[in-house]
């Protein structure tokens, strides 16, 4: 099993592009989510989804979007990109019932708006 | 509102045993994670707790009072691959709901 997949690992945006940051995962697991990393602040979470078709916003949506149209990919979209929006992601996902497991993460895309 | 409070850094040496604390105040609560996060890595899975009381793993020990809003990660026989973040994450409710993470603690150890 691959578990949860990120791509891309690394990528340079130029204020004002956009982006898509592609998560897969293959556990069949109901619940992902979309988290942002910053130095010293700890993971906060941008927006989660419990299956297909249903997502919800978490702490700090403003300028991202996702959708989930199958149970295995959570993609999340940067428009007008930011410099406020560098930091690392990461996705994760769990299964339902899974509560005693917590996540398995993706290994995280470095994002850098110059 | 939400919080998790623990520490920013630790520091200790080789073959110690330390012990890291998180105390938290959320809307509700099924259960308390420890993770352990490499530099420039994914955060991996160290322990979970639910019910009062001390969980062992190996050199890893968690624990957990419900009634204090406390929790501890205990980490014996350290060894230099031991330096990492570890972060302490709360579920507030019912297996789907985000969790809520601390800002993490990073360990430092010496030889």
């Amino acid at each position: 099993n691959a578990g949860v997949t990120q791509t891309p690992k690394f990528r340079i945006l130029k204020i004002g592009q956009s982006m898509t940051l592609q998560c897969a995962q293959d556990m069949n697991h109901n619940y992902m989510y979309w988290y942002r990393q910053d130095p010293g602040m700890g993971l906060k979470l941008i927006y989660y989804s419990v299956g297909a078709g249903i997502t919800d916003k978490g702490e700090v949506p403003n300028g991202y979007n996702v959708s989930r149209s199958t149970t295995e990919d959570f993609p999340l979209r940067l428009e007008l990109a930011a410099p406020s929006q560098t930091s690392v992601y990461f996705c994760a996902s769990r299964a339902v019932g899974g509560a005693n497991y917590g996540y398995t993460f993706g290994s995280g895309t470095r994002l850098t708006v110059v | 509102g939400q919080n998790i409070d623990q520490p920013t850094e630790m520091t200790a040496t080789e073959g110690a045993i330390v012990q890291i604390n998180c105390t938290y105040q959320t809307s509700g609560f099924n259960g308390l994670f420890w993770y352990q996060q490499h530099a420039g890595e994914a955060p991996t899975f160290l322990s979970y707790n639910v019910l009062d009381g001390l969980e062992e793993k190996g050199r890893f020990s968690s624990f957990l009072s419900r009634s204090k809003g406390y929790s501890y990660l205990l980490l014996k026989e350290l060894q230099m691959k031991d330096s990492a973040s570890y972060l302490c994450a709360v579920s507030p409710n019912q297996a789907g709901t985000a969790l809520i993470f601390g800002k993490g603690t990073t360990l430092s150890v010496s030889s």
